[in-house]
């Protein structure tokens, strides 16, 4: 079946610092991978933070991106300098297909970020 | 605007009753879901649905039932809830297409005790 990984349970960095958090997938469905990185905020519910349905294209939002990388099956998360307001819990997640089907997610970063 | 609106928000049930989680969707959207979220294991999704009067098995329905009387509204049953039911329940809602990204709800803590 398709499946996701995040290899990092946890991650702490300083305010102003830069992140990546790591995220490959395998689609063995039929039809095309879709790829979704969801956050939670504490006491908060999941919300969508950018999504690529598009080999080779970038997504960004807050200022976060992510790359669907095909040949490497990754979609790393990237920042460039944190604030503490982006401390949650973030979801690596995959959709294969167009029939807005179910969501296959990693086991999620916890991400502190020292202020 | 767009939204998912769980209830309750917060249950603590005993071992051998029943419970059910409700959720309400004002998208119009034809696919629902009720996800179950726990430390090491991100989502995991237990039913999901195309539309009113169907329901579907996911990866973890075990223990589990799902009614979807209307297009608005999902519910998740536990008819003889457990200890290792206890963790958070997310319903989503979402639409077919490429590349369609599902709305979630605010979560529901279970805790069965």
């Amino acid at each position: 079946g398709d499946s996701v990984t995040q290899t990092e349970g946890q991650v702490t960095v300083s305010e102003s610092k830069s992140l990546i958090i790591n995220c490959t997938y395998s689609a063995t469905s039929i039809g095309y991978p879709n790829l979704f990185w969801y956050v939670r905020y504490p006491g908060e519910g999941l919300q969508l933070l950018l999504k690529v349905i598009t080999a080779g294209q970038k997504g960004s939002s807050r200022g976060f991106e992510a790359t669907y990388n095909k040949e490497a099956t990754s979609f790393h998360l990237q920042k460039a300098s944190v604030q503490e307001s982006d401390s949650a819990v973030y979801y690596c997640a995959l959709s294969v297909g167009n029939m807005g089907y179910k969501l296959t997610f990693g086991t999620g970063t916890s991400l502190l970020v020292d202020p | 605007e767009a939204a998912v609106t769980q209830s309750p928000r917060n249950k603590v049930a005993v071992t051998g009753g029943k419970v059910t989680l409700s959720c309400n969707q004002t998208n119009n959207h034809n696919n629902m879901y009720w996800y179950r979220q726990d430390t090491g294991h991100g989502l995991r999704l237990i039913h999901y649905s195309y539309g009113a009067g169907s329901t579907e098995k996911g990866d973890i329905p075990d223990g589990y039932k799902a009614s979807r009387p209307s297009q608005e509204n999902f519910s998740l049953i536990l008819e003889l809830a457990t200890p290792s039911q206890t963790s958070v329940y997310f319903c989503a809602s979402g639409d077919k297409g490429q590349g369609e990204a599902p709305l979630f709800g605010e979560g529901t803590r279970l805790s069965v005790l």
